[in-house]
């Protein structure tokens, strides 16, 4: 399976602000995802990452609040943009779909908007 | 579309004794199904996945699940559970004729082993 490193793993940042989080890959991978694990709710998928193309977004999720980058088959970045306290949650990346990637996720960004 | 229903929120069992999480999905199409276990302040580690073959599968730490399409279930099982084993057990789904990777979660189950 895939290794996946993600960071920062927490922060606390002030409404009105952005913070970028970053997901590397030890291997190239098709497919990477972002994923929101709200306070005690279950995941909920935000947007599959697309390598050297614009990333495709689940229903309620739009591009301008969190913009995704995938410049290269390792790596992706997703953007919490223009941040409230209703976006403090567990951000999480993923890479799915073969059986050698072992759909496995990243430790996670706890994220607290005060 | 395709969905994940876990049916106990919660279950509190005692240390030693069996335990039993349900899950049970719908999907119109072939489906990959897996099981995570999240600890607390922790990401999600895979427990076991079904992507084709033996409808039992066997997992990390002790666990297994068993496919069964005929009645759209996904359950997990553990004959002696340990205190460790308290945590947050999710159920997922992925289309498995596309193969798109995407995973769809259910609601999630907390496992509480007392001593």
């Amino acid at each position: 399976s895939a290794v996946i490193s993600q960071k920062p793993s927490r922060d606390i940042c002030q409404r009105g602000t952005s913070l970028t989080i970053q997901c590397q890959v030890d291997s190239q991978v098709t497919m990477m995802f972002w994923y929101r694990q709200q306070p005690g709710q279950s995941l909920t998928l935000i947007a599959t990452a697309n390598q050297g193309s614009e990333a495709t977004y689940e229903s309620g999720f739009v591009i301008d609040k969190f913009p995704i980058s995938r410049p290269n088959l390792t790596f992706s970045t997703l953007t919490v943009s223009n941040m409230s306290p209703e976006d403090s949650s567990i951000y999480l990346c993923s890479v799915g779909g073969g059986q050698g990637y072992g759909y496995t996720f990243g430790s996670g960004t706890r994220l607290t908007v005060v | 579309a395709q969905s994940v229903t876990q049916l106990d929120s919660q279950v509190p069992v005692f240390e030693e004794a069996p335990v039993e999480l349900r899950c049970n999905y719908s999907s119109s199409v072939s489906v990959y199904l897996f099981w995570y276990v999240q600890y607390p302040n922790q990401g999600l580690q895979l427990l076991l996945k079904y992507l084709s073959g033996s409808t039992l599968v066997k997992g990390i730490n002790g666990f297994e699940a068993e496919f069964n399409k005929s009645q759209t279930s996904f359950h997990l099982r553990k004959p002696s559970v340990h205190i460790s084993d308290t945590a947050e057990y999710f159920c997922a789904v992925s289309e498995g004729s596309s193969n798109t990777g995407k995973l769809i979660f259910g609601q999630g189950t907390t496992l509480q082993v007392k001593p």
